[in-house]
């Protein structure tokens, strides 16, 4: 079983729509729970990232972590288009490791 | 305040060839690190340094060389390019490896080896 499983997509949503991104991880050590997004052809950039289980919410943009199923989400209300990237979930545990999950393509379509 | 600076943006090489991507940071971050990213395998850590003068390996350390003799500075080295290190590959920094969770990555060399 792979450490973080994040489905590639692509996920096509309408503007306006809510998104939900997901990321299932079989690591209970884990306790920092990251989302990053990347524009085609840049550096990923931190979006958000939590510390144990819960909600944090920033704008339009909540993470959510479950840490009972092992399963964390973003979900982005008011898509625009300015939304469409790739989203990369990342974990890491007490030894300062971060696995990456293989990223997610969004796009939203005008 | 330039954040993480990568150079080249794009570099073609020959197999065999050896070459530099180069790393800069302004923050005063003490944790910087080298990743690769390819389609399909997400990214993955080559090295690493906590500090100037100390350095280790990632999970794909194999064909590449690290040093870091300032705090601002963490080359990447290519002893011999091959195929197989075609990718594009990202530098990262934070303030310290515990702090690794809000890491900045820079824009990216993109290494095409023939």
């Amino acid at each position: 079983q792979k450490e973080v499983e994040q489905d590639p997509g692509p996920l096509s949503v309408p503007e306006g729509a809510i998104v939900s991104l997901n990321c299932t991880y079989s690591n209970s050590a884990f306790q920092y729970f990251m989302w990053y997004r990347q524009y085609s052809r840049k550096g990923p950039e931190l979006l958000m990232y939590t510390y144990s289980s819960g909600n944090k919410e920033d704008g339009r943009f909540t993470a959510q972590v479950d840490k009972s199923s092992k399963y964390i989400s973003l979900f982005i209300r008011d898509s625009q288009p300015s939304d469409s990237a790739t989203y990369l979930c990342a974990m890491k545990g007490r030894d300062d490791k971060i696995i990456f999950g293989k990223g997610t393509r969004l796009h939203i379509l005008p | 305040n330039a954040g993480v600076t990568q150079t080249p943006k794009f570099q073609v090489l020959k197999t065999g060839q050896s070459m530099t991507l180069q790393c800069a940071q302004d923050m005063n971050h003490e944790y910087m690190s080298w990743y690769r990213q390819d389609p399909g395998m997400g990214l993955r850590l080559i090295h690493y340094s906590v500090g100037a003068g100390i350095t280790d390996q990632g999970e794909v350390p194999n064909g590449y060389n690290v040093s870091r003799s300032t705090t601002e500075d963490f080359p990447l080295r290519l002893l011999s390019a091959a195929p197989s290190q075609t990718s594009v590959y990202f530098c990262a920094s934070s303030y310290s490896q515990t702090e690794i969770a809000t890491q900045y990555f820079g824009p990216g060399t993109r290494l095409t080896v023939l």
